[in-house]
């Protein structure tokens, strides 16, 4: 069964850059892969996408300030955001597209972020 | 951007009742696009339905999914004690390519 991990620091200074990291047990799969994030008490917001191959589609309205790689090794899926504010802390997921990549079928646990100094 | 109003923000029911769950698009939605997802307290989102109307593996029957155009509905048609949880719906748009979320429905306990 596929399963997704994150890591990363759990706390980032504001105006730092925010760097997480998703391990795919099953990375050798041609999948599009997808960071999201949930502040505290709301909703859900998609970030960006990846597919195996490196292509990228990001959220518009975060797009000045992320990015997401592939690997190395190619089991893993980075995100970088940068200039973080206390509006970007939340718990961010990462997620596997499902085919046909119009939904998010297999989700890690999570991993909290606080942006503090 | 699409834009997803679900509604009631919150609805509190008892177990074996049925639920129904709205979520209006701002602009029309291809069903394909349409899925819904359910999030425990402090777990992950898991994957409901996709295409409107398509039960994800290992999803019990009693989760249904309809609806097309602006408007669609996730039903449960007997509410069992692990239902109770908050429930999004999510689009897909092709240009730009992107992802957006309903602000939830939360199903509390009566």
């Amino acid at each position: 069964q596929l399963q997704l991990q994150e890591s990363g620091p759990g706390l980032v200074k504001p105006s730092e850059t925010l760097s997480l990291t998703c391990i795919v047990s099953d990375g050798s799969s041609p999948y599009y892969w997808v960071w999201s994030r949930q502040p505290p008490g709301k909703g859900l917001e998609w970030i960006g996408s990846i597919h195996h191959s490196g292509n990228t589609y990001y959220n518009p309205s975060l797009k000045s300030r992320v990015t997401i790689s592939v690997g190395p090794p190619k089991n893993q899926f980075s995100l970088r955001l940068s200039s973080v504010t206390a509006a970007d802390t939340a718990v961010y997921y990462c997620a596997r597209l499902g085919v046909p990549y119009y939904y998010m079928d297999v989700w890690g646990k999570g991993t909290t972020v606080t942006v503090s100094s | 951007e699409v834009v997803l109003t679900q509604s009631p923000g919150t609805l509190s029911l008892s177990p074996g009742e049925r639920a129904t769950l709205s979520c209006r698009a701002s602009q029309t939605v291809s069903s394909s696009y349409l899925a819904w997802y359910q999030q425990k307290p402090g777990q992950a989102p898991r994957l409901l339905i996709s295409g409107a109307s398509n039960r994800a593996t290992g999803i019990p029957d009693r989760f249904s999914g309809s609806g097309s155009g602006t408007d669609f509905t996730l039903t449960i048609s007997r509410l069992e004690p692990e239902d109770f949880a908050v429930y999004y719906c999510q689009q897909y748009s092709s240009s730009p390519r992107m992802y957006t979320f309903g602000q939830g429905t939360k199903l509390e306990i009566k």
